[in-house]
C-alpha cells in the first residue's frame, strides 16, 4: 500500500484559510487521494476526494500536484469546529494513519 | 449519503464473555467495513463484509475472535467473542458510498466498549 505523511499537527486562526500538506511520493496511478477527518468524539466523516484534478465542493478543496507525488486540503475560512483530526488516504481501501491534528485558535 | 445506526452505543462487559454488535443502514450497500479504535489511537480496519461471501480479515485479526454477519444488503453485525480488557475500543461500521471503488464511506456512531 502507498504510504503518506503528514503534519503530527499544525495551528490555524479562526476565519483563516488552512492549508494541510499531505506527501505520498509511492503513489500508483490508479490511487484515489481521500481526505477524511475525526471531530472529538464523533466517527471519521468523509471530507474529499480526487485522482488528478483539483476538486472543490462544499468543505473544501483538494489541490493535488502534478506528479499526484504530494496534495493539499484546503479549508478555506477556518472555524472552531474545524478542529478536527485530518487524514490523507492513498487508494480505494479506507486505512487511517497518524493524521494532522489541526488545531483552530480564535 | 447512508444513515447509519449502531447498537449497542456502549457497553461494559466482562472478561471472557462476548458482545455482539449492530449495524444497520438506511439503503442497500455492498460493501460494509468494521473498523476498531483503541483509546487515543487512529481506527484499525478489522474487516470487510460483504453479502454472501464470508468478510475478509485485515492481518492480526481472525474470524475466530471476530466473527462477521452479512446476512443481507442493509445489515451485518460484528462480534468480539472472548474478550479481555485490551478489546476496550470503540467499533465503528463503515459503509461504501454509492460511487463505488471511489473509496468514499460513511461511519457509524460507534459502539464504546469497557471490557472489565
Amino acid at each position: 500500500d502507498a504510504k503518506t505523511t503528514q503534519p503530527n499537527s499544525m495551528e490555524s486562526n479562526e476565519e483563516e484559510p488552512v492549508h494541510l500538506p499531505c506527501n505520498h511520493s509511492t503513489i500508483s496511478g490508479t490511487d484515489y487521494i481521500h481526505w477524511y477527518r475525526q471531530l472529538p468524539s464523533q466517527g471519521p466523516e468523509y471530507v474529499i476526494h480526487g485522482l488528478t484534478s483539483n476538486v472543490n465542493n462544499r468543505m473544501a478543496s483538494l489541490a493535488i500536484a502534478e506528479d499526484r507525488k504530494s496534495s493539499t486540503l484546503i479549508l478555506h475560512r477556518a472555524t472552531l469546529r474545524d478542529a478536527a483530526v485530518y487524514y490523507c488516504i492513498l487508494g480505494d481501501k479506507i486505512i487511517f494513519g497518524k493524521g494532522t491534528r489541526l488545531h483552530i485558535l480564535p | 449519503s447512508a444513515v447509519i445506526s449502531q447498537k449497542p452505543s456502549r457497553d461494559i462487559c466482562q472478561r471472557g464473555t462476548s458482545l455482539t454488535i449492530q449495524c444497520q443502514v438506511d439503503s442497500q450497500v455492498t460493501m460494509m467495513f468494521w473498523y476498531r479504535q483503541q483509546p487515543g489511537q487512529s481506527l484499525t480496519l478489522i474487516a470487510t463484509a460483504n453479502q454472501g461471501s464470508e468478510a475478509t480479515y485485515e492481518s492480526g485479526f481472525v474470524i475466530d475472535k471476530f466473527p462477521i454477519s452479512r446476512p443481507n444488503l442493509t445489515f451485518s453485525t460484528l462480534t468480539v467473542s472472548n474478550m479481555s480488557p485490551e478489546d476496550s475500543s470503540i467499533y465503528l461500521c463503515s459503509v461504501e458510498a454509492f460511487d463505488r471503488g471511489s473509496g468514499e464511506q460513511y461511519f457509524g456512531p460507534g459502539t464504546r466498549l469497557t471490557v472489565t
